[in-house]
């Protein structure tokens, strides 16, 4: 399998563009999570889905930013219009059978890292 | 809310030496994830301790969870360099809502 795959890897935009980040988790995953990092605040999960559908949505920093899990192989994580202060690195992660399961071991990406001038 | 307190914040060490990593809950937990990130790239999950007092070893790293459950420590034996990194516990509140602690940066000397 190739693992969690995120894109952009990179990004540099704007202040006021919309930024779109993509995830693609490991097959037969069924739940898959956004978080992201910055050094001031660690890693702080933004929202999980399981089995598509939003689950948690309580870390999304406001408005500015949605997800959406359209089917169990993609999810998108949108921030419109973007701020200087949302630069930081946007990780995605997945995992089997789901949190509630009391073993949730979760895979994560590579990471999408950006930037916002 | 719960939190995860990880200490040290950040660890120098010279190579060969011993180091010991703690995270601390404030509540009890359901699960703690031992994780570590190189720099600049994603997560890896290192180990699971799920039983209050329970201890794994992978290698040179052991993680155990106290009786408790609401501390765990990392305990690396003879670091060396391919240790470096970010590590950060997680927890499962059993609330379906995993979190992470504030990381430890550890680097270790040649």
């Amino acid at each position: 399998d190739a693992g969690v795959i995120q894109s952009p890897r990179h990004e540099v935009t704007e202040m006021g563009q919309e930024v779109t980040l993509r995830c693609k988790p490991i097959s037969g995953h069924n739940s898959l999570f956004w978080y992201r990092q910055t050094m001031m605040r660690g890693l702080e999960l933004l929202i999980y889905f399981n089995n598509n559908v939003p689950i948690d949505d309580s870390g999304m920093p406001e408005d500015r930013f949605s997800a959406k899990m359209p089917n169990a192989s993609f999810s998108t994580l949108k921030i419109q219009p973007s701020e200087p202060r949302d630069s930081a690195v946007y990780f995605c992660a997945s995992s089997y059978p789901g949190p509630s399961s009391g073993a949730n071991v979760l895979t994560f990406g590579a990471g999408s890292r950006l930037t916002v001038l | 809310s719960q939190e995860l307190e990880q200490s040290p914040q950040s660890l120098i060490v010279q190579e060969g030496k011993n180091l010991t990593i703690n995270c601390t809950s404030s509540k009890t937990l359901y699960g703690l994830y031992w994780y570590k990130q190189k720099y600049g790239e994603g997560l890896i999950f290192l180990m699971m301790l799920q039983k209050g007092g329970e201890e794994k070893s992978h290698e040179k790293i052991t993680a155990k969870l106290d009786e408790k459950k609401q501390q765990s420590s990392l305990h690396i034996t003879a670091s060396q360099p391919s240790h470096a990194g970010i590590y950060l516990c997680g927890a499962d509140t059993g609330a379906n809502n995993l979190f992470f602690g504030t990381g430890t940066r550890l680097t270790v000397i040649p």
